[in-house]
């Protein structure tokens, strides 16, 4: 069945450092990818999405690239700031209105 | 905007006592989904529905059942809550993205059974 694999955490990193999650899928079809943010208390909230092989999602300075040959959608962002402490999920969505995140990963960014 | 709201944000009840949680979306959407959160876990699929008075069992259904009256709400009820359903619970709606769907999350409900 579809998944996604995403790396482990937690992560730490300094202001202004350079920020990679890799993420991981296996599905059959054409999946469409998501990354999902979830800051400390709050709910998920979608970051940025890619529909198809190669295209790239990008939003407030992070962005992912949807590879099919890898079947990989890596997150990264150039500076990380200490306002984006918080969890990151990968996500797919196949046909049939289902949905598979991965278990998530924590960052957290220092002074 | 999409805006899914999920009645409290925190929650503590009394083991054996009977729970329900409120969400509601205001964009028409079809399908909504109720997930609990776990640490190490990630998100678990507890319930969704499609329609009206339509659900489906997800991932992890025992000890919990869902009512959807109306299409912009969507209900989760513990029958008799128990300390291993303290959690954070999730609801969320979808809309069809061509041939995939994308999710819209309310702000959560952190459920203390104790």
């Amino acid at each position: 069945g579809d998944s996604v694999t995403q790396m482990e955490g937690p992560v730490t990193l300094s202001e202004e450092a350079f920020l990679t999650i890799n993420c991981t899928y296996t599905a059959t079809g054409y999946p469409s990818l998501f990354w999902y943010v979830q800051y400390p208390g709050e709910g998920l909230q979608l970051l940025l999405k890619a529909t198809k092989a190669d295209d790239k999602g990008s939003n407030k300075g992070f962005e992912a690239t949807y590879r099919k040959e890898t079947t990989s959608f890596h997150l990264e962002k150039g500076s990380v700031q200490v306002s984006d402490s918080a969890v990151y999920f990968c996500a797919l969505s196949n046909t049939g209105n289902q949905f598979y995140f991965g278990t998530g990963t924590s960052l957290t960014v220092i002074p | 905007d999409v805006k899914v709201t999920q009645s409290s944000r925190y929650l503590v009840k009394r083991t054996g006592e009977k729970v329900f949680l409120e969400c509601v979306q205001d964009m028409d959407h079809e399908n909504m989904f109720w997930y609990r959160q776990d640490p190490g876990l990630g998100l678990r699929l507890i319930y969704f529905s499609y329609d009206v008075k339509m659900k489906e069992k997800g991932d992890i259904p025992e000890g919990y059942s869902v009512s959807r009256e109306k299409k912009e709400r969507f209900s989760l009820i513990l029958e008799s809550a128990s300390t291993n359903q303290t959690s954070m619970y999730l609801c969320a709606s979808s809309v069809p993205m061509g041939v995939a769907y994308e999710q819209y999350f309310g702000p959560g409900t952190r459920l203390t059974v104790t």
